[in-house]
């Protein structure tokens, strides 16, 4: 089992739709939780990080966290063709210095 | 004003050679790290410092020799080149502390011919 597992997409969402990212992980002892954004040929860059269960919301974006479930997700509201990139959920495994990434979520969002 | 810089941006070159990617951070955080991507786009950890100390080092051949002269640099040397190394190199930085975000830099494309 991979330590974070997401669905490599790609996910299509007209503009102005929701967009919804889903991202598990498989070690309970998990503590803090990142998204970024990686646009093709560019570094990733952190949209936000969760460590509390629940939402937590930054502008258009909002991070879930529900660690009994080890899920988290990320969702874009009013999606613009600018938010078309892949998305990774990056996990903190608990206890030391390491960030684990899923393999990431393209996402297209049309026009 | 570049926070996480690394160089080369571009690095083409033959099997067997040996080649160096430099990274140097400017944010005074304490810990750095060596991530590789694949060509699908996987991001898997290489090797952390912290404070100049390895502390992780996740099962790369030991032709792949990081090494941090001080807290703000982490240079990665690769011996004997092989194809399979092509990939984009990423450094990143972050304080100590688990809820603290990973910096990244530029990337080093590396092409093995």
């Amino acid at each position: 089992q991979k330590e974070v597992e997401q669905n490599s997409g790609p996910l299509s969402v007209p503009e102005g739709a929701i967009a919804s990212l889903n991202c598990t992980y498989s070690d309970r002892g998990s503590q803090s939780f990142f998204w970024y954004r990686q646009y093709s040929g560019k570094s990733p860059e952190l949209i936000m990080f969760i460590y509390s269960n629940g939402d937590k919301e930054d502008g258009r974006f909002t991070a879930q966290l529900n660690k009994a479930s080890q899920y988290v997700s990320l969702l874009i509201r009013d999606s613009q063709p600018s938010d078309s990139a892949t998305y990774l959920c990056a996990v903190n495994i608990a206890g030391y210095q390491k960030v684990t990434f899923g393999t990431g979520t393209k996402l297209q969002v049309i026009p | 004003d570049t926070a996480v810089s690394q160089t080369p941006k571009y690095l083409v070159t033959q099997m067997g050679n040996d080649k160096s990617i430099k990274c140097e951070q400017n944010l005074g955080h304490d810990t750095m790290y060596w991530y590789k991507q694949d060509s699908k786009k996987f991001l898997k950890i290489m090797f952390s410092y912290n404070n100049k100390e390895l502390i992780i080092n996740e099962t790369v051949p030991n032709r792949f020799s990081p090494k941090s002269p001080d807290k703000a640099h982490l240079n990665l040397h690769i011996n004997s080149l092989e194809l399979g190394d092509s990939a984009v190199y990423f450094c990143a930085s972050s304080q100590v502390g688990r809820h603290s975000p990973l910096h990244f830099g530029n990337g080093t494309r590396l092409t093995v011919t």
